[in-house]
């Protein structure tokens, strides 16, 4: 069945440094779905990309597709406290809008 | 409209209970699912609807889980015979049909199986 992948699974920055974390599907996705989980928390969506290529940003965020739809990035620079978190890439499966999530990547920021 | 809200927050039930949870999703959304969340993975989907039709069930679940959307409002999921293994986060989320809509998810139901 359809998986999707998150690398890294933890990464620990020092406030103020980059953090990336990488999405990668086992078949093209029609879109990709960004979510923030707050410790304690429940997912928040952030973001959704549609088109192959696109990047979108949301302030310190940057959103990335891949060409053939099967990846996506999430770089959030100089990174702060509130950043804290997990986050997930989901991709749609099958003729709905059901959703696979990946394990998470989680980002633990030291001030 | 306070966004997806389910009940209780928490539950704490015996092996071989029976436990029912409710979600009340955003009412202008016709799509409702159920997820479970185990610590440090994803949320893994169980079942969802649109309107009061189940459309798909997980084949990862077993027949003692079972969910109903009656009038295509609130749901609720039921877990028959609890078992330890059943100790997870239950998630609902509601969206808008269509493919191009992200989820709102409630604050999940905490269930310890003792």
């Amino acid at each position: 069945g359809q998986q999707v992948m998150q690398i890294p699974q933890y990464q620990h920055v020092q406030e103020g440094e980059d953090f990336t974390t990488y999405c990668n599907s086992s078949t093209t996705l029609s879109n990709i779905q960004w979510y923030k989980q707050r410790p304690g928390g429940h997912p928040v969506f952030l973001i959704q990309l549609v088109k192959s290529g696109e990047v979108k940003k949301q302030k310190r965020l940057t959103f990335q597709f891949g060409e053939a739809k099967k990846n996506s990035s999430l770089h959030i620079t100089a990174t702060q406290t509130t950043d804290v978190g997990t986050y997930f890439c989901a991709g749609p499966t099958g003729g709905y809008n059901k959703l696979i999530f990946g394990a998470g990547t989680r980002l633990a920021v030291h001030p | 409209d306070t966004g997806v809200s389910q009940n209780p927050r928490h539950k704490i039930t015996k092996r071989g209970q029976n436990v029912t949870f409710r979600c009340d999703p955003i009412s202008e959304h016709n799509r409702l699912y159920w997820y479970r969340q185990t610590l440090g993975q994803g949320p893994e989907f169980l079942t969802y609807f649109q309107n009061e039709a189940q459309l798909e069930k997980s084949r990862l679940l077993s027949d003692r889980f079972s969910a109903e959307r009656p009038k295509g409002s609130f749901s609720t999921l039921e877990i028959q015979r609890t078992e330890q293994g059943d100790s997870a986060m239950y998630l609902c989320a509601s969206s808008f049909a269509g493919v191009n809509y992200g989820y709102t998810f409630g604050s999940g139901t905490r269930l310890t199986v003792v």
